[in-house]
């Protein structure tokens, strides 16, 4: 299966500044199906970002995808207070889906 | 709007089973796909498997293969994920998921806890 490693595992930053996420793959992941979540306590992840680059419903266009192959980067152009939580990106160019193990955004 | 709603919280005994429902309202059932993931306390998404709405076909993550079944019951709408064989490390919130590559919307959560 493909292992999907992120980092930093965690990220401390002030509101207004840029956050820079990135996820990488062990084997190229087909056709750059790669999605990013955001999760925050208590609640379900909130798909944010597939297909590497295009934004889900109702998504703020301060997110944005980018990447292939093996390596893929979710950008905040400018943090929220809102947008302090754990981002996990996530491969489904294979069978077997896989999780990256998140990062942390917190404020600093 | 699109929304899936889970069962309720369940405490179950090492060895015994658990079912959890989803059950989907918004959208025409049979045209996604659901999946179910799982989040340990404090730890991150682990992808069960996914079912066709459409027809009952599965896709298990091999980890959890010969212990779980998914399926579906399209008059009432609603998923269901068995897992049998509990063990403490199946302690988890489990989730239920339009889709089977990315996942939207997701369902708020099951928390199965296993304990003696």
């Amino acid at each position: 299966e493909i292992v999907l490693t992120q980092s930093p595992a965690t990220l401390s930053l002030s509101p207004g500044e840029r956050a820079t996420l990135s996820c990488g793959a062990s084997q190229t992941v087909t056709s750059n199906y790669l999605a990013w979540y955001q999760q925050k306590p208590g609640l379900a992840p909130r798909l944010l970002i597939y297909d590497t680059s295009s934004r889900a419903t109702g998504i703020p266009d301060r997110f944005s995808g980018s990447g292939s192959g093996t390596d893929f980067t979710l950008t905040i152009s400018r943090l929220e207070p809102e947008d302090f939580a754990v981002y996990y990106c996530q491969q489904y160019g294979s069978a077997s889906l896989t999780f990256g193990g998140g990062t942390k955004v917190q404020i600093k | 709007q699109v929304q899936l709603v889970q069962s309720g919280a369940e405490v179950k005994k090492p060895g015994a089973s658990v079912k959890v429902s989803c059950k989907a309202s918004g959208y025409t059932f049979t045209t996604y796909g659901l999946s179910w993931v799982r989040q340990a306390p404090g730890q991150g998404l682990e992808w069960m498997g996914w079912v066709s709405t459409y027809n009952g076909n599965t896709n298990y993550a091999q980890k959890f293969q010969g212990r779980v079944t998914m399926n579906t019951d399209t008059s009432t709408s609603t998923a269901y994920m068995e897992l049998r064989s509990l063990r403490s490390d199946d302690t988890a919130v489990y989730y239920c998921a339009r889709g089977g590559a990315s996942f939207d919307p997701w369902g708020q959560g099951t928390l199965v806890t296993v304990s003696s």
